[in-house]
């Protein structure tokens, strides 16, 4: 059984840079399209990135030119970087696996990482 | 970007009874739809994908229809553990993948 979990610092000042790791156990990472949704109240799901095999990224056009998403395939995790957060940023992470580029469904979650942005 | 609108919000409903809730996409997402259930503190659960499949594992009393920009997720029989929140997912024209907003199931 494929297990994600998600890991982050829980409290992140306003202007400063988020970081989340997904460690998957129980599989690997390759050959598997790795992405990070978040779920706020005010916005519901919203898909932020995926990456793939350490080479392969895509962004949400409204998140792009503040995230980074990257595996790490010695370490079996993915993660995610959001610069210059807001309170808009706050909410619970999750990491989500796809196993098809053509079927972009989620078809595995982790339990998710609750992110507050306040000072 | 594709807008996905669920309908209605909030859908009261009697245990063993049949639950119908709908999902419309602002331009055609094909069969390109997912359904998940998600229940307080717990991530969201893959119930249907391409419209209409079943994941595995899930019951034969969910089902899903539609195609282009009109979906139905239908649930007969309703069992206590179904009262949750369910969204649908376009995975079509991306980035980004998008979602409703979510139709929350309750006991009537």
């Amino acid at each position: 059984q494929v297990l994600l979990q998600e890991s982050g610092p829980g409290l992140v000042k306003p202007s400063e840079t988020l970081s989340l790791t997904c460690t998957v156990s129980g599989g690997s990472i390759i050959n598997y399209y790795w992405s990070w949704v978040r779920q706020s109240p005010g916005k519901g799901l919203e898909w932020i990135a995926y990456a793939y095999n350490s080479g392969t990224t895509s962004y949400s056009p409204s998140l792009k030119s503040r995230v980074t998403i990257s595996l790490d395939t010695s370490e079996n995790q993915c993660s995610l970087k959001l610069t210059s957060v807001t309170a808009a940023d706050t909410g619970l992470y999750f990491c989500a696996r796809t196993s098809s580029r053509s079927h972009f469904y989620f078809d595995n979650w982790g339990q998710g990482t609750l992110v507050t942005v306040s000072s | 970007e594709i807008v996905m609108t669920q309908s209605p919000a909030t859908l009261s409903v009697s245990p063993g009874e049949r639950a119908t809730l709908s999902c419309r996409a602002s331009q055609s997402v094909s069969s390109n739809l997912a359904w998940y259930q998600q229940k307080p503190g717990q991530a969201p659960r893959l119930l249907i994908s391409g419209a209409s499949t079943r994941a595995t594992g899930i019951p034969a009393r969910f089902s899903g229809s539609g195609s282009g920009t009109e979906f139905t997720l239908t649930i007969i029989s309703l069992q206590s553990e179904d009262f949750a929140v369910y969204y649908c997912q376009q995975y079509n024209n991306w980035p980004p993948f998008t979602f409703g907003q979510g139709t929350k199931l309750e006991i009537k």
